[in-house]
């Protein structure tokens, strides 16, 4: 079946424009994570939702940065007015929780390079 | 907090070498344990995985097997394969985590020669 696909996958943006980033996680999958992957602080988690609510938001570096997810599915991550530092490989993530499984499936990313 | 800690690379190695690279954390209670890798120009994917101490997780050829005692996760191969040149993450699912999220270690580079 399909995996988790995000898009765009490479995205160019200047200091101070917003910008989304678009998950789409596998089908029937109610659990969703957003990671940041950049050169400097490795593979760190932004958010997790558990359906359309999400209960873990620790991760989200600033209150310019905000998701949400619709219909248990499709999620947006949306950066406000952005910054040098936010550039890094936008990865997303989904599992079903199956079990008392945390098993993950990761999206190709989305490369952010902000100028 | 929960943390996770591993060899840094990058490892060079010839063909058919044997392969360590060595993973430790720090978590309150039992943690999920995994080894995830990212071969180049690719996503993430799971390479394997060990929820209770003493299990050993297997694919590929790579085994790590699940330490209480010594709070260890180590990934091992008895003979790489140029193909297996990738960058590997030890991450690890804590019992407290809501939901499951993963907290991974810095990420070893593999480089295998012909």
């Amino acid at each position: 079946g399909a995996g988790v696909s995000q898009s765009p996958s490479n995205k160019v943006t200047e200091k101070g424009k917003d910008v989304e980033l678009r998950c789409d996680p596998i089908s029937g999958h109610t659990a969703l994570y957003w990671y940041r992957q950049s050169l400097g602080q490795g593979l760190e988690f932004l958010i997790y939702f558990q359906g359309n609510s999400a209960p873990d938001k620790s991760g989200l570096p600033s209150d310019r940065f905000s998701a949400e997810r619709t219909g248990g599915s499709v999620s947006t991550l949306t950066i406000q007015r952005t910054q040098q530092e936010d550039s890094a490989v936008y990865l997303c993530a989904s599992s079903s929780l199956a079990g008392g499984s945390h098993e993950q499936y990761f999206g190709p990313g989305t490369r952010l390079t902000v100028t | 907090g929960d943390s996770v800690t591993q060899m840094e690379g990058p490892v060079t190695l010839s063909e058919e070498a044997f392969l360590t690279i060595n993973c430790t954390y720090t978590a309150t209670g039992y943690p999920s344990l995994f080894w995830y890798v990212q071969y180049p120009g690719e996503g993430l994917q799971l390479l394997l995985k060990a929820t209770k101490a003493d299990d050993k997780g297997s694919n590929k050829g790579f085994e790590a097997t699940y330490r209480k005692e010594t709070t260890s996760f180590h990934l091992e191969k008895g003979s790489v394969q140029v193909s297996d040149s990738a960058v590997y993450f030890c991450a690890l699912s804590g019992i407290y985590n809501q939901g499951g999220k993963l907290i991974f270690g810095q990420g070893t580079e593999l480089s295998v020669k012909p």
